[in-house]
């Protein structure tokens, strides 16, 4: 089975920490992605990367920035917290060329 | 006119009901599509691709129609343990690459 880990289930921060989140999968997946899901707006794509080091801005990656040093490993950097990045955080792995992906448990982040 | 469009439900439906849930997508470009489930606060999961030809897989049965742009998921003999929210998924071409852009979902409510 895949397994996709997440650092945390939940996080409280406060208005401009700097906030990591951490993703890893066990699967030599090179696809991973870093979403975000709001009641009503769905899952939006933050950032995505297809190989270590590499990585491509999804749809909403203002305020967002990411790093893949290793394969198995992609970590969400909020640089300064706000209140509107309050937010379900989910990270997927998918392998290259194919279109499935496999969802971590999600990190519910509250900003202060 | 967002990229991919559900009805956010709830469709509310007794045991034993046959349900069904549509998706349109708005690029005519679009290649893959998938349906996911995911049951309240939890992680989004692969129920099913959807094929050209259609395809079923148990009490689930999902078709594309290229010349009206949508995909549907049909859930026979429905069972309490169906009700989730079913997220449609669309693989958007766009220029040199693609991604998966996630629909808001479909709330089933299984009722007794």
């Amino acid at each position: 089975d895949v397994k996709v880990t997440q650092s945390s289930r939940y996080l409280v921060k406060r208005t401009g920490e700097k906030v990591f989140l951490e993703c890893v999968q066990d699967m030599d997946h090179e696809n991973m992605f870093w979403y975000r899901q709001d009641p009503g707006l769905g899952l939006r794509l933050i950032y995505f990367s297809y190989d270590v080091k590499m990585k491509e801005k999804g749809d909403i990656p203002e305020g967002y920035s990411v790093s893949r040093e290793k394969k198995e490993r992609f970590s969400l950097i909020l640089e300064s917290a706000s209140t509107n990045q309050t937010s379900m955080y989910l990270c997927a792995s998918g392998r290259g060329g194919e279109w499935t992906q496999y969802f971590g448990p999600g990190t519910r982040l509250l900003v202060l | 006119r967002k990229e991919v469009e559900q009805d956010p439900g709830p469709f509310n439906v007794p045991e034993g009901a046959t349900v069904a849930f549509n998706c349109t997508y708005s690029n005519s470009a679009s290649q893959s599509f998938f349906w996911y489930r995911q049951d309240c606060r939890k992680e989004p999961k692969l129920l099913m691709s959807v094929y050209s030809s259609g395809n079923e897989d148990g009490r689930f049965t999902a078709q594309l129609n290229r010349a009206s742009q949508y995909i549907s998921l049909l859930i026979r003999d429905s069972k309490l343990s169906d009700s989730a929210t079913y997220l449609c998924v669309v693989n958007v071409g766009r220029g040199g690459y693609q991604k998966v852009t996630f629909g808001t979902g479909t709330k089933l409510q299984v009722i007794p």
